[in-house]
């Protein structure tokens, strides 16, 4: 069974400051999600990962895959009261497209002024 | 990108009646379509999956009795919750996908059963 753990649950973190949130998953996959969720709301996506060593960037965030080490990071940078949401990552095993997904924890991430 | 609508985005119910969501394609023919539930400070759970014109697959642990599924086109799956109670009250989403594209998420269904 495929488990996908993220790390920390909870983030309280000032402006300015820079901070990775970790995913990790207990078998091989072919593709890793990462989403933001904003209270009461559906999940955005932000970014797909499909190979190891793939690197993703978007303003703050930075999204990379190690799927030899079954790991992932996401990584804020200079992070700013906008970016307070839940994130989470999350796992599939096909190859095809619409694949079940396998999601982590979640990550609540508070960024205060 | 794709679009997925889904209705209604709140609902209340009384305890015992059923509650049908839907969740619409709405630029491309959606072939599989999945039902996810996720209770307050929760991750999301996969509750089942189905392709059009095919019953749909449940989880386990999910009663396909509770539950009701229906995909019967292309751009369109329903999740009817039957003889609602108030543990079921949760937000559920869907997310359809093709064979070509990334699958989308709907807007998500909050449902309270009072």
């Amino acid at each position: 069974e495929l488990k996908v753990e993220q790390n920390p649950l909870f983030l309280s973190m000032q402006e300015g400051k820079n901070y990775t949130i970790y995913c990790n998953y207990s078998t091989t996959s072919d593709r890793l999600y990462w989403y933001r969720q904003d209270p009461g709301k559906s999940l955005e996506s932000l970014f797909v990962l499909l190979s190891n060593g793939a690197v993703k960037q978007e303003g703050r965030l930075m999204a990379s895959l190690d799927t030899k080490a079954r790991l992932s990071t996401l990584h804020i940078t200079a992070a700013v009261h906008d970016l307070s949401a839940t994130y989470f990552c999350a796992v599939d095993r096909n190859t095809g497209t619409a694949s079940k997904l396998t999601f982590g924890t979640g990550t609540r991430l508070q960024v205060t002024l | 990108g794709a679009v997925v609508s889904q209705h209604p985005s709140r609902v209340i119910c009384k305890s015992g009646t059923s509650v049908k969501i839907e969740c619409r394609s709405l630029d491309f023919q959606a072939t599989t379509m999945f039902w996810y539930r996720q209770f307050p400070k929760q991750s999301l759970m996969l509750m089942a999956t189905s392709n059009e014109g095919s019953k749909a697959t449940y989880e386990q642990g999910v009663e396909k009795d509770k539950f009701l599924i229906n995909h019967a086109s292309l751009t369109l799956s329903t999740l009817t919750v039957t003889s609602a109670h108030p543990e079921d009250s949760s937000f559920y989403i869907c997310r359809c996908g093709d064979r070509v594209t990334e699958a989308f998420f709907g807007q998500g269904t909050r449902l309270t059963v009072v």
